[in-house]
């Protein structure tokens, strides 16, 4: 089955700075690849998702890249806030619209201000 | 138009006891995946239901566990005999309906907490 690595398993940045968390995956024929953000206590909340097709997709200070020769893929944040602070989840689907999303370990972003 | 809605938010059961889960999609969608996520840890699949079929149960245990979405009402997961082991937050999540589009999103309710006594 499939398999998603995360790393790091946290991360510590200052306001302003840019934070990058990367994942890679097994299955080669996985083409979705979504990320949640979830604060504490709180619900995964779907932040950008990129399909197999593309290689990059951005909106305003969140972007992901995807490399599908590597089998990874990556989520960058700029200009980082305090309110960026949760914790990250990056998974991947194989197959259609539809299926098992698998996760990886997650990611704790903390923002210093 | 709602979010996926799940009740009851905090559930404490007794060893041995049985804990129902439930979970309405978002207003449009049909198909519904249910997830557990252990303190500290990150979320596992455990079954993909649409409308009175269940299409992919290979991430639910065995044994005490059980699923079900009827034609009518919420989808309900079933948890018999619970133990300790089964603490944890049990999320929901719901897709669009085939054919309104094509975006592939699933949407998280905000989860139910079983603690097990």
């Amino acid at each position: 089955g499939e398999n998603v690595e995360q790393h790091p398993s946290t991360l510590s940045v200052q306001e302003g700075d840019s934070a990058v968390i990367k994942c890679t995956y097994s299955d080669s024929a996985s083409n979705y690849f979504p990320w949640y953000k979830q604060e504490l206590g709180k619900r995964p909340q779907l932040i950008i998702d990129i399909r197999s097709n593309v290689g990059e997709k951005k909106d305003q200070r969140i972007a992901v890249t995807l490399n599908k020769t590597a089998k990874h893929f990556s989520l960058h944040i700029t200009e980082t806030q305090p309110e960026d602070s949760a914790v990250y989840f990056c998974a991947a689907r194989r197959g259609t619209s539809y299926g098992k999303l698998t996760f990886g370990q997650g990611t704790i972003l903390t923002v210093h201000p | 138009n709602a979010g996926v809605m799940q009740n009851p938010r905090h559930l404490v059961r007794r060893r041995g006891q049985e804990a129902r889960l439930r979970c309405s999609p978002m207003k449009g969608h049909s198909h519904v995946y249910w997830y557990r996520q252990l303190p500290e840890e990150g979320l596992k699949f455990m079954v993909y239901l649409q409308k009175e079929n269940i299409i992919d149960e290979s991430g639910m245990p065995k044994e005490r566990f059980s699923a079900e979405f009827p034609k009518e009402g919420p989808s309900i997961l079933r948890i018999q005999q619970v133990v300790r082991g089964d603490s944890a937050a049990y999320f929901c999540a719901s897709s669009p309906t085939s054919g309104t589009g094509g975006y592939d999103g699933q949407f998280f309710g905000p989860g139910t907490r079983l603690t097990v006594l």
